[in-house]
């Protein structure tokens, strides 16, 4: 069974920019939940997605957003990209019942300018 | 509110046994994992407990539970240069579905 997967692995963009980053779930899995990997921060929360509805949500401002699609695959935008955006964001998805494992993708690097 | 944390580094000679700390604070925890994190890539899940469980052991990995203490540990038996890495703790607590609380992550060096 192939792996999460997440595309682009590295991102570079200039402040003030958006990007729209994509997760491709494990197959039969139906829960997407995002992630921020930074050195100050750690790995932080952003919010998870089950039958194309939000249904956790981090503490991160509006700018970071998010959606699911039928076949379960994800996407993440951030809009007026700020230099604290530069992170590792990583992917991870589930069956989606409430004490399913998460299994995680190999990140998307941004880094911002 | 929820809190996990770890220490940050822990340095051990190849062939020895590496333990890593992990405390946290939702009693109303269910799981508690263990991932590992090498340089540039994701993370990866070594193994996971239930909050029903004192011990599980798999291969040359050991989890300890202490629920009233809520700590978790996790022993790495004769550990190789390839355990190097940053070992996540992570638990769900049992009013989330999918939220996942992370630990700082432990970076462990191997000394050959």
């Amino acid at each position: 069974k192939a792996g999460v997967t997440q595309t682009p692995r590295y991102l570079i963009k200039t402040r003030g920019q958006q990007v729209t980053l994509s997760c491709s779930p494990i197959s039969g899995h139906r829960s997407v939940s995002w992630y921020q990997q930074t050195p100050g921060q750690g790995l932080q929360f952003l919010f998870e997605y089950f039958s194309e509805t939000q249904r956790n949500k981090g503490n991160f401002p509006g700018r970071f957003s998010g959606r699911q699609f039928s076949n379960s695959r994800s996407e993440m935008n951030v809009s007026t990209l700020e230099l604290g955006d530069s992170a590792l964001y990583l992917c991870a998805s589930s069956l989606g019942g409430k004490k399913e494992t998460q299994y995680f993708g190999p990140g998307t690097r941004l880094l911002v300018l | 509110g929820e809190d996990v944390e770890q220490s940050l580094f822990l340095s051990v000679r190849e062939g020895d046994s590496s333990v890593i700390n992990c405390t946290y604070t939702d009693s109303s925890s269910t799981y508690l994992y263990w991932y590992k994190q090498e340089p540039g890539a994701g993370l990866q899940l070594l193994t996971y407990i239930f909050s029903n469980m004192d011990m599980k052991q798999d291969q040359r990995l050991t989890v300890l539970l202490n629920k009233k203490d809520k700590h978790l540990s996790l022993r790495i038996a004769d550990t190789q240069t390839g355990d190097s890495a940053i070992y996540f703790c992570a638990e769900v607590s049992e009013t989330s579905y999918d939220k996942v609380i992370f630990g700082p992550g432990t970076s462990l060096s191997v000394i050959p």
